[in-house]
């Protein structure tokens, strides 16, 4: 069955520092690509999407690119800070409006 | 735009007792998702509604566990005779499209 699989945590990077979440999946189909960023207390926020091979998602200087050869999906940020100190999850759905797989999440603590 | 309400925020319950789970989506999504969040199991899928109807509950155990959406503003989930393996969070979500925007969750446990 589908799977998705992400670096285990938790990280701990120091502000300004650079942040690589690693995130590989597995499914028959071609899947839309999310990461999402979780908050002590809160659901999941959607961070981006991306529906399409060899496109780049970005939000909030998070990037990560669709790599459909690699099935890989890796969360890239150049300078953390300290607000960024969260868990992420990465997921896959297979089709327009299913649900979504999530990967095991990633709780990365940005410390001054 | 109130985001997805989920009530009660916490809930404990005995062994055996009945628990019932709110969720309001967001005004004019078509779709909600039920999710169960653990450290040990992470975010697991449950079930999901669209446009009311149940479309996958794939993720249910099959036993105690029931959810229904009787008006588009509204689903419940419910699990009848709690056990303490029930506890974690329940997550419900919306969505339009493919964007699915979560609620805070019900801590739910069971002593």
């Amino acid at each position: 069955g589908d799977s998705v699989t992400q670096t285990e945590g938790p990280v701990t990077l120091s502000e300004g520092t650079s942040l690589t979440v690693n995130c590989s999946y597995e499914t028959k189909q071609y899947p839309t690509l999310f990461w999402y960023v979780q908050y002590p207390g809160e659901g999941p926020q959607l961070l981006f999407k991306v529906p399409k091979a060899n496109e780049k998602g970005s939000s909030r200087g998070f990037e990560a690119t669709y790599n459909k050869e690699a099935t890989s999906f890796h969360l890239q940020k150049a300078s953390v800070q300290e607000s960024d100190s969260a868990v992420y999850y990465c997921a896959l759905s297979e089709d327009s409006g299913t649900y979504q797989r999530f990967g095991t999440g990633t709780k990365l603590q940005v410390v001054p | 735009n109130a985001g997805v309400i989920q009530t009660p925020r916490h809930k404990v319950t005995g062994k055996g007792q009945e628990a019932t789970l709110w969720c309001e989506p967001i005004s004019g999504h078509s779709a909600v998702f039920w999710y169960r969040q653990t450290i040990v199991q992470g975010l697991e899928f449950l079930t999901y509604f669209r446009n009311q109807a149940p479309i996958d509950d794939s993720g249910m155990p099959k036993e105690r566990f029931s959810a229904q959406m009787p008006n588009q503003s509204h689903s419940t989930l419910k699990i009848q005779s709690t056990q303490p393996q029930d506890s974690a969070v329940y997550l419900c979500a919306s969505s339009a499209l493919y964007e699915q925007y979560f609620g805070p969750g019900t801590r739910l446990t069971v002593l």
